[in-house]
């Protein structure tokens, strides 16, 4: 059973472009979180989906940031417009469903470097 | 609100020496608590949880901690570290409100072990 798979796994943008990160959930897994670790810093939370639905975003930029997770394929993270400040590594994880929604499985990553 | 706190940013420890990494946290809610490790340019792998039942939780590699409702503390034990055991280490809580549980992680405490 292949686990949470993201990719790419290195990103290099310059500043004003659009930078789109994937995420491919374990397999009967319905659920994604995605989270974001600044340098030297913890993971925060940025968004919890389900398929075809974003039930929460409060951790998401108001601005320049999106996410979606289609019927059919992986969930996406994107951001415009892309900053310094965007710099960091991005980590998915998913879960079967909300109510084990605390078992949750990470991704290896993707690490945006903007420069 | 929920909130991590990792008390030490780095611990040196030399090699087949025991380590203690401090973890407490803050909630109004029952939650469940979370180690987790990240290995170098790696995404998170669970090493323990708790959930209810026994406060003393045995995980893989070695690892236990113990719950303690009282101190709201969840530190992190092994008995004797080797070098492969040098990694960053992540405390989690997580408790379910709204339908689904939300991770919220501490800063992270760098594990540096020496031969």
């Amino acid at each position: 059973n292949a686990g949470v798979m993201q990719n790419p796994r290195h990103l290099v943008r310059r500043r004003g472009q659009e930078a789109r990160l994937r995420c491919s959930p374990m397999k009967g897994h319905s659920h994604v979180y995605w989270y974001r670790q600044l340098p030297e810093e913890g993971l925060k939370f940025m968004v919890y989906l389900q398929k075809e639905n974003i039930i929460d975003e409060s951790g998401m930029p108001k601005e320049r940031f999106s996410a979606e997770f289609p019927k059919e394929g992986p969930s996406i993270l994107r951001i415009q417009q892309v900053v310094r400040g965007d710099s960091a590594a991005y980590f998915c994880a998913s879960s079967p469903a909300a109510r084990d929604s605390y078992e949750q499985y990470f991704g290896p990553g993707t690490r945006l470097t903007v420069t | 609100a929920q909130s991590v706190t990792q008390l030490d940013s780095q611990v040196p420890v030399f090699e087949e020496a025991p380590v203690e990494l401090r973890c407490n946290y803050s909630s109004s809610v029952s939650v469940y608590l979370f180690w987790y490790v990240q290995y170098p340019n790696q995404g998170l792998q669970l090493l323990l949880k708790y959930l209810s039942g026994s406060t003393l939780v045995k995980g893989i590699n070695g690892f236990e901690a113990e719950f303690n409702k009282s101190q709201t503390s969840f530190h992190l034990r092994k008995p004797s570290v080797h070098i492969s055991d040098t990694a960053e280490y992540f405390c989690a809580v997580s408790s379910f409100s709204g339908g689904y549980n939300k991770l919220i992680f501490g800063a992270g405490t760098r594990l540096a072990v020496h031969p």
